[in-house]
């Protein structure tokens, strides 16, 4: 089966930083996806990751490691509208992008 | 134009009604899909199409139909819905089905079966 796993909530203080992390067990690998959604709103790319390493985009960073189907998305300098919901995600040898089951990350001041 | 829009927002149903959703894009991606998503879950993949075709089917119930019927349009038809059914299905689109393409969402539509 498929599995990508993550924590179901975490909890941080604005301008603080958090480490989201994500494994996978998947049937193949094309690449890894972060999402956020916030409450009652579509999801939003933030980043993507088919090799190993970091990658970084202002206050977000993404890190994979393929041979241990793990990444993590960091976020630096916390604010409050950072609390949502964030998605890792993982393209499959077929169509399929598959979800996590997503951390809910909440900011307090 | 990064747009993927979905019609309607808000959807009541009865459970002998027939309804459709609708998706559009026109940034000339050749992949869409639909997901479901419940309360604090994350999206779970119901149908892809990729260049206009069906290419998978999660083993959804045969009261979900979905159809193509051109490279910017995706359907979900709705027949003999159940309350359990009831979620936001949210419509995403990429430019193709591999790789680096990262998928665009709709805003949804919230579906409500009565």
């Amino acid at each position: 089966g498929q599995n990508i796993d993550q924590p179901t909530e975490m909890t941080a203080t604005e301008g603080a930083i958090v480490q989201i992390n994500c494994t996978y067990q998947t049937s193949g690998f094309n690449g890894l996806f972060w999402y956020q959604q916030h409450a009652g709103e579509a999801p939003t790319f933030l980043s993507y990751n088919v090799l190993d390493g970091l990658e970084e985009k202002g206050r977000f960073s993404s890190f994979l490691s393929r041979s241990k189907g793990y990444s993590y998305l960091l976020l630096k300098e916390l604010q409050m509208k950072d609390s949502a919901s964030y998605l890792c995600a993982v393209r499959d040898n077929t169509d399929k992008l598959i979800f996590g089951t997503g951390t809910r990350l909440q900011v307090f001041p | 134009d990064t747009e993927v829009t979905q019609t309607p927002k808000h959807l009541v149903m009865g459970m002998t009604n027939k309804k459709s959703l609708k998706c559009e894009q026109h940034m000339g991606h050749r992949a869409m899909y639909w997901y479901k998503q419940k309360a604090k879950k994350p999206p779970e993949l119901m149908f892809v199409y990729s260049y206009e075709k069906l290419s998978i089917n999660e083993s959804v119930p045969s009261r979900f139909s979905p159809e193509c019927p051109n490279s910017s349009l995706l359907n979900l038809h709705l027949h003999a819905l159940q309350p359990e059914d009831s979620a936001l299905y949210l419509c995403a689109s990429s430019r193709n089905s591999i790789g680096n393409t990262e998928a665009f969402f709709g805003q949804g539509t919230r579906l409500t079966v009565v």
